[in-house]
């Protein structure tokens, strides 16, 4: 079984550019995570999805974040534009039901 | 709120040595527990995780971990260490059955020294 798919895995780019990430989660799985994880700490969550709507969507920083799922499988977290801050590594999960979540290789981004 | 706390941000250790990485938690309600491990330039793989019943679980890589209720704690221990087991390990609460929401600790860096 495939596992939690995520492009590109490293992405460096200059500030005030705009930067996209995508996720493919695990065949079946309606719950999808973003995380983003800063060097040293543990991964936070951005945004929960449940097939195709967002339900947890709290921690993200909506005026330069956003998030999408369309149909409810894939989904892209989208920054713009980007700052030095936010450079981190940003990882997807999946989940079927509640309590067992399985990550991808997270994408690592470099805001110069 | 819940909140996880892993007291030792790196921990080394020789090779074929025990190890324990501490992790505490506070939570109002009953929780789920969790240890995830994270090696160099990759995502993080479930170890091991308590959601029931025993309150020891274990890997099948050699690792353990203890639930302990009095002492809002899920320690994870490991008899004999490789080199291999260098990575980084995140301990993760969450409140039980029907929640989403999982809350790391900052992460152990765990490195085995030949």
């Amino acid at each position: 079984e495939a596992g939690v798919v995520q492009s590109p895995r490293y992405k460096i780019i200059e500030k005030k550019q705009p930067v996209a990430f995508w996720c493919n989660p695990i065949s079946g799985h309606n719950t999808l995570y973003w995380y983003l994880q800063n060097l040293g700490q543990g991964p936070e969550l951005l945004i929960r999805y449940e097939n195709e709507e967002a339900v947890d969507d709290s921690q993200l920083p909506k005026d330069r974040f956003s998030a999408e799922r369309l149909k409810g499988v894939d989904s892209t977290l989208k920054i713009q534009p980007a700052e030095l801050g936010d450079s981190a590594v940003y990882l997807c999960a999946s989940s079927l039901g509640s309590y067992e979540q399985f990550f991808g290789p997270g994408t690592r981004l470099t805001v110069l | 709120a819940q909140s996880v706390t892993q007291l030792d941000s790196q921990v080394p250790v020789f090779e074929e040595a025990p190890v324990e990485l501490r992790c505490n938690y506070s939570s109002s309600v009953s929780v789920y527990l969790f240890w995830y491990v994270q090696y160099p330039n990759q995502g993080l793989q479930l170890l091991l995780k308590y959601l029931s019943g025993s309150t020891l679980v274990e890997s099948i890589n050699g690792f353990e971990a203890e639930f302990n209720k009095s002492q809002t704690s899920f320690h994870l221990r490991k008899p004999s260490v490789h080199i291999s087991d260098t990575a980084e390990y995140f301990c993760a609460v969450s409140s039980g059955a029907g929640s989403y929401q999982l809350t790391f600790g900052k992460g152990t860096k765990l490195s085995v020294i030949p």
